[in-house]
């Protein structure tokens, strides 16, 4: 079974440009997640999915962070534009669905370096 | 708020010997209990969980834990460690809000296996 895919791996650039990060999760998994993980810390949750809709975003900085999932399937996460603190590893996880049971995988996740 | 707490940093131990990785936890009502491993430039890779039943709970690669609901603790253990054991462990509880299933991780805590 294939696991949960993210591209890019690596991700370097200045200040206020803009970057999009891209999770396919495990085939057939209806929730995804977004982590941010900052170097020395445990991952944070940023947006959440329930197929196609979003069931929590409250930890998601909005005024430069956004995140779709419009087919259920893939997403996109952007920031734009990007600040110094981003600086961070992304995880994308998925689960089969929001049940207390249900396991979370992640996948390689996106290190993002801003100058 | 729901959290969990690894105490250790670091957990140095030799190969052969038995480990023990430490995780307290603070909920109300019912804990569900993850741990997961992370390898350098790698995603989080799921280990074992707890949701109810036994208190020891067998997981992936020879790992265990001992869920301990008087101490409110959920510490992971290996009766013999392997060098390819030094990772970065995470503890997650689940916290349930009307999303219903995201995951709080805490510091991490690096297992270094010495041969």
């Amino acid at each position: 079974e294939a696991g949960v895919a993210q591209s890019p791996r690596y991700k370097i650039i200045e200040k206020r440009q803009s970057v999009a990060f891209w999770c396919n999760p495990i085939s057939g998994h209806a929730t995804l997640y977004w982590y941010q993980q900052i170097l020395g810390q445990g991952p944070k949750l940023l947006i959440q999915f329930q197929n196609n809709g979003v069931v929590d975003d409250s930890q998601l900085p909005k005024d430069r962070f956004s995140a779709e999932r419009l087919k259920g399937v893939d997403s996109t996460l952007k920031i734009q534009p990007a600040k110094l603190e981003d600086s961070a590893v992304y995880l994308c996880a998925s689960s089969l669905d929001r049940a207390r049971t249900d396991t979370q995988y992640f996948g390689p996740g996106t290190r993002l370096t801003v100058l | 708020a729901q959290s969990v707490a690894q105490p250790e940093d670091q957990v140095n131990v030799a190969e052969g010997n038995p480990l023990t990785v430490k995780c307290t936890y603070s909920v109300s009502g019912n804990p569900y209990l993850f741990w997961y491993v992370q390898y350098p430039n790698r995603g989080l890779q799921f280990l074992l969980k707890y949701i109810t039943g036994d208190n020891l709970v067998k997981g992936s690669y020879g790992f265990e834990a001992e869920f301990n609901k008087s101490q409110t603790s959920f510490h992971l253990k290996k009766p013999s460690a392997l060098v390819s054991d030094s990772a970065l462990y995470f503890c997650a509880v689940r916290v349930f809000n009307n999303a219903g299933n995201m995951l709080t991780f805490g510091g991490g805590t690096r297992l270094m296996v010495k041969p």
